[in-house]
């Protein structure tokens, strides 16, 4: 069975600092696709980064960045210079490729930061 | 402004109740989900519909009942809830359920209370 795991439930950080939130799975699936999602106080999850499981390139998106490490399946991400504004809860996921049956998301139990002024 | 809206955002209902919850989306996708979201468990996924067909039931129980009429609607009719049921339901949708154009976009959620 897949298991995502967020081991940090909260965060608390001054405007400015970097912050890096992790994020290991499990999973028994060779191929395998590898998501961020942020939830604002308004509650809509808002879709970071999709990452599939052949692709262990980081990737850098303005104050964003992302380290895939497959040999320690850990997906972590990094706010750079931290903003008020970055103040949710980000939820790691990982999804199955199940053929016919859907897409099956496996969610992390979220870490909720908070950028303090 | 997101494409998915969910009504109503907000739903108080009693356990002799029947009430539904409404999903739109408005980007073309092919896949809708229902995801529950309660204070002490990561979210759940419940049901998925690929092209208005169920395709996973997350072992949901039987006083929640989907429905998707097309590939831009999704419902979720309740009916003798339990207070445990309360909760943020969300729903989302994707292109397609495999693949490269995978990743699910959500709405703001419907928030619960069963009294």
């Amino acid at each position: 069975a897949q298991k995502v795991t967020q081991a940090q439930t909260e965060i608390s950080v001054v405007e400015k600092e970097d912050v890096t939130l992790d994020c290991v799975y499990e999973t028994r699936d060779t191929t395998y696709y590898l998501f961020w999602y942020k939830q604002p106080p308004s509650g809509e999850l808002v879709f970071l980064i999709r990452r599939n499981s052949f692709d262990e390139q980081n990737e850098i998106s303005g104050r964003y960045s992302w380290n895939f490490q497959k040999s320690t399946s850990s997906f972590n991400f990094t706010i750079t210079a931290s903003q008020v504004v970055d103040s949710a809860v980000y939820f790691c996921a990982l999804s199955e490729v199940i053929k016919a049956a859907g897409n099956k998301l496996t969610f992390g139990g979220g870490t909720r930061v908070l950028v303090k002024p | 402004e997101t494409g998915v809206t969910q009504t109503p955002r907000h739903l108080v209902m009693g356990m002799t109740n029947k009430k539904s919850l409404k999903c739109e989306q408005h980007l073309g996708h092919n896949a809708m989900y229902w995801y529950k979201q309660s204070a002490k468990k990561p979210l759940e996924l419940m049901f998925v519909y690929n092209f208005k067909e169920q395709t996973e039931n997350n072992s949901v129980p039987s006083r929640f009942s989907p429905e998707c009429p097309n590939s831009s609607h999704l419902f979720l009719h309740l009916h003798t809830l339990q207070p445990e049921d309360s909760a943020l339901y969300l729903c989302a949708s994707s292109r397609s359920t495999s693949g490269i154009d995978n990743e699910q976009f959500f709405g703001p959620g419907t928030r619960l209370t069963v009294l």
